[in-house]
C-alpha cells in the first residue's frame, strides 16, 4: 500500500524493551489516528491527532505515548508493556477530525507480541 | 453515546449467491454509517458510506448498503457473492458530536464457499 504505510510490520518485544511503531501517510492528510485491534473486540481509538495537535487521548496507559511530528508522521512508542497489550495496531488518516465526514485509510498495521 | 452492532460473528454464503452482512446502529442525531472490509494481514479498506440521501449507497467492488431508519440498521449487500469476498467486514458510525472519530462494531467475518 502507498496510502498509509507502517513499519515495521511485526514486533516481537520483551516487557522491559523500548520499541517505537512507525506509520507515515501520503494522502496529504490532516487528521491521523492510532488504534488497537485485539481479537472478538471492536477497534479501540487510542490518539488522534489534527495538524500534529493531538485532539484525543481515550485513557490510554502511559506506556504507549505517541508523537506527530507532522501531518505525515505519526509514531507510537512503547515501552514497559504487558502481555495484554499484544494486538494488531493500526495507523490512520483523514482529511480533518471535524466536518466531513470523512472516511479513514487505514495502514496494514504492526502486529505487536509482547514476551 | 453512538454504538453498533454486528450480531453475527461468521457469515458463511455460496459463491454466486446473494450476500448479506447485518449492523444496526445506535446513535442520537443523524447518523454517519461506515463500511470497511479487512483482508488477511492487510488494513481496514473503506468500502462505503452513508451521509444522507438515497438510502441505497453503492460502493466499491460490486458492495451496497441499505440504510432503513426505522429498524435502524444499516446492511452491507452484494447481489452475487465471490470466493475473494471472504473477509473480515466492519460496520462503523461517527461520533456523532462532531469529530471525525469512528465506532467499531466487533466484525464480522463473511466465507464465501465455492
Amino acid at each position: 500500500e502507498t496510502g498509509v504505510t507502517q513499519t515495521p510490520r511485526h514486533l516481537v518485544m520483551g516487557m522491559t524493551n523500548k520499541k517505537s511503531l512507525k506509520c507515515e501517510q501520503h494522502l496529504g492528510h490532516n487528521a491521523m489516528y492510532w488504534y488497537k485491534q485485539s481479537a472478538k473486540k471492536p477497534l479501540e481509538l487510542m490518539f488522534v491527532y489534527s495538524l500534529e495537535e493531538r485532539v484525543e487521548n481515550n485513557s490510554v496507559p502511559s506506556r504507549f505515548s505517541p508523537e506527530c511530528p507532522n501531518s505525515s508522521h505519526l509514531f507510537l512508542h512503547l515501552h514497559t508493556l504487558q502481555p495484554e497489550d499484544s494486538a494488531l495496531y493500526l495507523c490512520a488518516s483523514s482529511q480533518a477530525t471535524s466536518g466531513g465526514p470523512w472516511e479513514q485509510y487505514f495502514g496494514p498495521g504492526t502486529r505487536l507480541t509482547v514476551t | 453515546a453512538q454504538s453498533v452492532a454486528q450480531p453475527e460473528d461468521q457469515v458463511n454464503v455460496a459463491e454466486g449467491n446473494p450476500l448479506t452482512v447485518k449492523c444496526t446502529y445506535s446513535v442520537s442525531g443523524n447518523p454517519y454509517l461506515f463500511w470497511y472490509v479487512q483482508y488477511p494481514n492487510r488494513g481496514l479498506q473503506f468500502l462505503l458510506k452513508y451521509i444522507t440521501g438515497d438510502n441505497l449507497v453503492k460502493g466499491s467492488y460490486g458492495f451496497e448498503a441499505e440504510f432503513n431508519k426505522s429498524q435502524t440498521s444499516f446492511h452491507l449487500k452484494k447481489p452475487s457473492a465471490l470466493v475473494s469476498d471472504s473477509a473480515l467486514y466492519f460496520c462503523a458510525v461517527r461520533d456523532n458530536g462532531g469529530a471525525n472519530n469512528l465506532f467499531f462494531g466487533t466484525g464480522t467475518r463473511l466465507t464465501v464457499i465455492p
